[in-house]
């Protein structure tokens, strides 16, 4: 069974103190590994896609990356508008959401 | 606002009652996946429709749940004869086509049951 492990489950950083976040996996056959962002009292926002080990992608100040067994999201000189909870998910058409990083960048 | 649009955003009923949570997808989307979340926990697939057709429902509790998404109208989740442990953030998103193509879900801003 395809399952998604996220840890920490907070993380409190001072604004430009950079961290990371991180997504392990256990899937048959990967088939795209995605991040959102969710904010309080809202929906999750698509961030990224990646589909195979090695692959990369940025925004702003997140880049995300991607081995065979986790995915990374590193946050570089976080600001306090960065702060969320960010969500991996699994692609099976369906996405397997993991419980989320909640992160908290204070100025 | 062309995005996913939920409503009611926040529900109130007492045990026993039903809720009827609806969403009207993203403009030129035909497919719709809800989604519970509880306090502290992640997103839980419920069911995948589209229109007139439930494609996946694995993530549904046998009873006292449904989905449809009509021809005509938005796509409804209802819950009958609540109970508190339904309590929770229900969200809605669509796609245009199987989020496996594009990878990427919109979500609404979600309906907040809670039962008393």
């Amino acid at each position: 069974e395809d399952q998604v492990t996220q840890s920490p489950e907070a993380l409190r950083l001072q604004e430009g103190e950079s961290s990371s976040l991180n997504c392990s996996y256990t899937v048959s056959g990967l088939r795209g590994l995605f991040w959102y962002r969710q904010d309080p009292g809202k929906g999750p926002e698509f961030l990224f896609t990646l589909y195979s080990a090695g692959e990369e992608k940025e925004k702003e100040r997140l880049k995300a990356t991607l081995t065979k067994k986790e995915s990374f999201l590193h946050i570089t000189a976080p600001k306090p508008e960065d702060s969320a909870t960010y969500l991996c998910a699994l692609n099976d058409y369906k996405l397997s959401f993991g419980a989320g990083t909640t992160v908290t960048v204070r100025a | 606002n062309a995005g996913v649009m939920q409503n009611p955003r926040h529900l109130v009923r007492r045990r026993g009652q039903e809720a009827r949570l609806r969403c009207s997808p993203m403009k030129g989307h035909s497919h719709v996946y809800w989604y519970r979340q509880l306090p502290e926990e992640g997103l839980k697939f419920m069911v995948y429709l589209q229109k007139e057709n439930i494609i996946d429902e694995s993530g549904m509790p046998k009873e006292r749940f449904s989905a449809e998404f009509p021809k005509e109208g938005p796509s409804i989740l209802r819950i009958q004869q609540v109970v508190r442990g339904d309590s929770a953030a229900y969200f809605c998103a669509s796609s245009q086509g199987l989020s496996s193509n594009t990878g990427e879900l919109f979500f609404g801003e979600g309906s907040r049951l809670t039962v008393l």
